[in-house]
């Protein structure tokens, strides 16, 4: 079981550029996110999926878009990047069953805008 | 609205020693909190969770964290700092919602 996959590892990307990170879980999860990390802010979230066909906007979305398709996959795309969304994205997910639920975390894509 | 306060960013223990580090929650449900920690180029995996079962909740590795309600606290201690446990913590809170709020994180050094 290989659990949280994000793709990929790690990207420089001009400004301007389009840009979608990949993340796919195994574990049949109801609820997926994305956070992006920074120094000295932690774990911020950017978007959410509780099921499939679902998003919402977590506490930074500016800039980011997302879809949920299926189960499975939870991609986050940005539009037009720009040098402050330079950071280390998270993808994670979680059963789904209510608020002691456990959420699992993917490796991360370390993203730098120039 | 949920949240959590770490004191300290950075923490630097001598192996052996004692390692604690301080987290502070504010919530207006009854809470569910977690510590986390990421090891250096890797994602966040769960070291505990408060369920309200216990207050004191023992995790993986040696961590112990005890809930007390009087003081919104949520303190991790490990009796004896081992070299692997260099790493950041996280301490986050359960919404309503069910999302998770993070505090800033807490670096932790250990000295040989």
């Amino acid at each position: 079981i290989a659990g949280i996959t994000q793709a990929p590892t790690s990207q420089i990307l001009a400004a301007g550029r389009r840009m979608t990170l990949r993340c796919t879980q195994d574990m049949r999860h109801n609820a997926m996110y994305w956070y992006r990390q920074d120094l000295g802010l932690g774990l911020r979230l950017i978007h959410y999926s509780n099921t499939a066909g679902t998003t919402g906007k977590g506490e930074v979305p500016d800039g980011y878009s997302v879809s949920r398709a299926n189960t499975d996959d939870f991609p986050l795309t940005l539009a037009s990047a720009v040098p402050s969304q330079t950071s280390v994205y998270f993808c994670a997910s979680r059963p789904g069953g209510g608020r002691l639920d456990t959420q699992y975390f993917g490796p991360g894509t370390r993203l730098t805008v120039l | 609205a949920q949240s959590v306060t770490q004191l300290g960013s950075h923490v630097s223990v001598s192996e052996g020693a004692l390692v604690l580090l301080r987290c502070n929650y504010s919530s207006s449900v009854p809470p569910y909190l977690f510590w986390y920690v990421q090891y250096p180029n890797q994602g966040l995996q769960l070291l505990l969770k408060y369920t309200s079962a216990a207050t004191l909740v023992k995790g993986i590795n040696g961590f112990e964290a005890e809930f007390k309600k009087s003081e919104t606290s949520f303190h991790l201690t490990k009796p004896s700092a081992h070299m692997s446990d260099a790493a950041e913590y996280f301490c986050a809170v359960s919404g309503v919602d069910y999302k998770l709020s993070f505090g800033a994180g807490t670096t932790v050094t250990v000295r040989a």
